[in-house]
């Protein structure tokens, strides 16, 4: 079956501190794959997405950067993290035929806060 | 700028009554998709709608497209507290991401 994983689910990080937040999915070959950050409880702002290893297009400019060194790896990193990277970080991957009509599932998510 | 916008952002309601949540946005999708998302998880989804006028029904939950492709709307009937939960709308603008509006935060009381 196809799962996806998301690690650490709970991060405190002081400001100006890195950050590292993985993400792998199982049970399937080069998926699409995305991090989402949502603030509040609030909608989901996309900020990277990777059609491949290597590939990562941004969405936002920020502080924040994306890697993926392996087929079935998402990193979302950071070399000093501000008070407004505070959020939910979610991973996520396409299902089906497509992105116009498959399904995007969602990791258990990565709460961040930066005091 | 926000590309889906939806309306209400909060909605409280008591159980048994009917609600209605609308998804804008002045571009024309390919489809839309409806996710809904309870506390400290990831969104779920719900439906995806293609075709403009269409409409699809998930047991109480009613969805339907807009004929332009440019709305959608969620009508919940009867709601029950297990709906609670923020609905999030979504689409596609490039070929390879999924943009979401903000939500509207549904609170269902006994």
């Amino acid at each position: 079956s196809q799962t996806i994983h998301q690690w650490p689910a709970t991060l405190v990080q002081p400001v100006g501190s890195p950050l590292s937040l993985e993400c792998t999915v199982e049970g399937t070959s080069n998926p699409n794959l995305y991090w989402y950050r949502q603030a509040a409880g609030r909608g989901l702002q996309l900020l990277f997405y990777s059609v491949g290893i290597g590939q990562i297009s941004s969405e936002v400019p920020q502080n924040l950067s994306a890697s993926r060194p392996q087929d079935r790896q998402f990193i979302l990193s950071s070399k000093k993290l501000l008070l407004s990277d505070s959020g939910f970080y979610l991973c996520a991957w396409i299902v089906g035929a497509g992105l116009y009509t498959g399904e995007l599932f969602f990791g258990e998510g990565s709460r961040l806060t930066v005091l | 700028t926000q590309l889906l916008e939806q309306s209400p952002q909060f909605l409280s309601i008591q159980e048994g009554e009917n609600l209605t949540v609308y998804c804008n946005s002045s571009s024309v999708f390919s489809s839309l998709q409806w996710y809904r998302q309870e506390p400290g998880e990831g969104p779920v989804l719900l439906v995806t709608v293609v075709t403009g006028g269409e409409v699809k029904k998930l047991k109480r939950l009613t969805f339907q497209f807009g004929d332009a492709r440019k709305d959608s709307s969620l009508h919940i009937t009867a709601a029950q507290p297990g709906d609670t939960g923020l609905y999030l709308c979504a689409g596609a603008v490039t070929g390879y991401a999924l943009n979401f509006g903000k939500g509207t935060s549904l609170l269902v009381t006994p």
